[in-house]
């Protein structure tokens, strides 16, 4: 069973750049598309973006050029990186397992970022 | 203001039916599969139907999805206590070059 954890840290200042990773476990990070999910607290889903085990990426056009993912295979991680952040920010992060353009089959629990100063 | 169309709520009492429909575009739902997620409070989105119609392993027969040009509904029949939740529905948008979730509606149970 695969199985996915973000962490990071839980408080960032704003104009500060989020850094998040994901591990998979019971998994390759091969095949799939792996993306980065969040949701403002008491609001909806946002896709942030995906990549994929060569390094490719697509981002949600929102997020006007801020946000960069990598991924290190030796460790079957990936990471995002978002810049100059703002109380807009805030949200529980989930990285996610993707099948595109199908769906999303496997979740992390998710990590609350706080935009704060 | 989200790319696919929810309605924010809906209610039903035990055993009743109940539908939920997401309303999207050609680039969307018009085009693409359309997946439908099931999230408890305090919990991570869960994968309910994929590709329209298909349940995962484990997934009860009660929940089942159907689509129809740029609208898709999930419906629910003999409505339990436990399906108290959060429905979410998503899509490639290939306009967008993304995927696209619905508002998300609060499922009551009566």
């Amino acid at each position: 069973q695969v199985q996915l954890q973000e962490s990071g840290p839980g408080l960032v200042k704003p104009s500060e750049t989020l850094s998040l990773t994901c591990t998979i476990s019971g998994g390759f990070i091969s095949t799939y598309h792996w993306s980065w999910i969040r949701q403002p607290p008491g609001k909806g889903l946002e896709w942030i973006g995906y990549i994929d085990y060569s390094g490719n990426t697509n981002y949600n056009p929102s997020l006007k050029s801020r946000g960069t993912m990598l991924v290190d295979t030796s460790k079957n991680q990936f990471s995002l990186k978002l810049r100059s952040v703002s109380s807009a920010d805030t949200a529980i992060y989930y990285c996610a397992r993707g099948k595109t353009p199908y769906h999303f089959d496997f979740w992390g629990r998710g990590t609350l970022v706080t935009v704060s100063s | 203001q989200s790319v696919l169309t929810q309605p924010p709520s809906a209610s039903g009492t035990p055993g009743q039916r109940v539908t939920i429909s997401c309303s999207g575009s050609s680039s969307n739902i018009g085009t693409n599969l359309v997946s439908w997620y099931q999230q408890f409070p305090g919990a991570a989105p869960k994968l309910l139907i994929y590709s329209n119609t298909q349940r995962p392993s484990g997934v009860p027969d009660r929940f089942s999805g159907s689509k129809s040009g740029t609208s898709a509904s999930l419906a629910i029949s003999g409505l339990q206590s436990e399906d108290e939740a959060d429905y979410y529905c998503a899509a490639w948008d290939v306009g967008l070059s993304g995927w696209v979730f619905g508002g998300g509606t609060k499922l009551t149970v009566l």
